[in-house]
């Protein structure tokens, strides 16, 4: 499959301080990307999709101004998560999207995963 | 209700059990449908995607009734390392939606 890359694989960071994760497409060119949040225990929680040289499109009762993305080639997409708190703490994961085989399925592909923790 | 729902588990099962997942959907316009197995404190892994007519991959059988709106996936002849939890994800346009998962453990 795939290979999709993050980092930082994980950070520890003060409360009002902000956090960069990178998220790359090592083998592939992705035109979208997309930013996941995960609590322990559970599921995915979708944040935004990431399109290339296009603003990012967030979920519903997801801050834009406190996670940034940028999607500003077609193998790296950031987050940013401005003046963290304690609750922003969680693993968040990003994926890209590859064209699948001739169903037209596309298949997503996820990094390893940052987790942040916000002292 | 949930776009996608899963029973969460656990299915504790033997080595060497049959299992089965199912996962219903609401929207009835999705298209795309896919399995990931994902480890504690690990990123999903893509295990198959859903075909409507079915699909299986060594031990692993996937199903999709569009009618019904649900997928299944069968584990045959189960390992201890197929302990993990089990996504299913739908999607429709562009966006994935995940289940809440499905825990399996296998033990000895």
């Amino acid at each position: 499959g795939a290979v999709v890359s993050q980092h930082p694989s994980w950070v520890i960071c003060k409360s009002g301080t902000s956090v960069k994760i990178e998220c790359r497409s090592l083998d592939f060119q992705a035109t979208t990307m997309f930013w996941y949040r995960q609590f322990p225990k559970q599921s995915l929680m979708l944040m935004a999709t990431s399109n290339e040289g296009s603003k990012a499109t967030y979920e519903q009762g997801v801050e834009k101004d406190k996670f940034l993305i940028n999607h500003a080639s077609l193998t790296l997409s950031t987050l940013t998560v401005t003046s963290a708190h304690p609750e922003d703490s969680s693993f968040y994961i990003c994926s890209a999207r590859s064209p699948g085989g001739g169903t037209g399925a596309y298949e997503q592909y996820f990094g390893p995963g940052t987790r942040l923790t916000v002292t | 209700r949930k776009e996608v729902e899963q029973d969460p588990g656990p299915f504790n099962v033997p080595e060497g059990a049959t299992v089965a997942f199912n996962c219903t959907y609401s929207n009835s316009a999705s298209q795309s449908f896919f399995w990931y197995r994902q480890d504690c404190r690990k990123e999903p892994k893509l295990l198959m995607s859903v075909y409507s007519s079915g699909n299986e991959d060594g031990r692993f059988t996937a199903q999709l009734n569009r009618a019904s709106q649900y997928i299944s996936l069968l584990i045959r002849d189960s390992k201890l390392s197929d302990s993990a939890t089990y996504l299913c994800a739908v999607s429709g346009f562009q966006k994935l939606v995940f289940g809440t998962g499905t825990r399996l453990l296998v033990s000895p």
